[in-house]
């Protein structure tokens, strides 16, 4: 399978814990890009890549809040100290340069308790 | 601010007639616009879009019209199938291949 992977699929834990979720885009993609979707709302931006540059962080991105590609493949969303309100999904896409269209992952489930 | 608006959440259609989705942007600088498929425990797939520069992008069965006067794309699906079954967003963004605003979605029901 060559598509958007991540992992775990989902996640329970409890107030105050950190999480980390990994993502794997697809190899050639040099863009990668970090959103959140709540229950009945579409997924909204956090942040994206180009290669192992962070170019750009939505305001919605706490400090609580860090991501990274260190070698301009996979990537790490860390939330450290979850409250409640993280509870959500979180959807990684990829795109190669000159393209539009972003391919996305299957998501990481968050359930904050 | 929601800047990519998607109204008639749920929308019911008879297999074999034609689905057709709304969709409104606020943000004049949008000049790319897609559409995107989004089955329950799924990430969303990509389906249709368009560029700014064309009213019309077709694809077999989907086709999507863009009036930048009005800021406003519909996605019209003919003939409908029950696979349709999905939750269907509209997303926009400024210079493409850059981060996408997305509308709430549209659940759409295809009744064999």
């Amino acid at each position: 399978d060559t598509g958007v992977s991540q992992d775990p699929r989902h996640k329970i834990t409890k107030r105050g814990q950190n999480v980390t979720f990994r993502c794997d885009p697809i190899s050639e993609h040099n863009r990668l890009y970090w959103y959140r979707q709540t229950l009945g709302q579409g997924p909204e931006f956090l942040t994206y890549f180009q290669n192992e540059a962070q170019l750009e962080k939505s305001r919605l991105l706490s400090d609580r809040f860090s991501a990274e590609r260190p070698k301009g493949s996979f990537s790490t969303l860390e939330i450290q100290r979850t409250e409640q309100g993280d509870s959500a999904m979180y959807l990684c896409a990829s795109v190669m340069a000159l393209y539009n269209e972003q391919f996305f992952g299957p998501g990481t489930r968050l359930t904050v308790l | 601010d929601q800047q990519v608006k998607q109204n008639s959440p749920s929308l019911s259609v008879q297999e074999g007639r034609i689905s057709i989705l709304n969709c409104d942007y606020t943000n004049s600088m949008f000049d790319y616009f897609l559409w995107y498929k989004k089955y329950p425990a799924e990430g969303p797939t990509f389906l249709i879009s368009i560029s700014s520069i064309k009213d019309k992008n077709e694809d077999g069965r989907f086709t999507v019209f863009l009036n930048k006067s009005a800021k406003h794309l519909s996605l019209h699906i003919v003939p409908s199938q029950p696979g349709d079954s999905a939750v269907y967003f509209c997303a926009a963004s400024v210079g493409g291949n850059n981060r996408l605003a997305f509308g709430k979605g549209n659940q759409v029901v295809v009744i064999p």
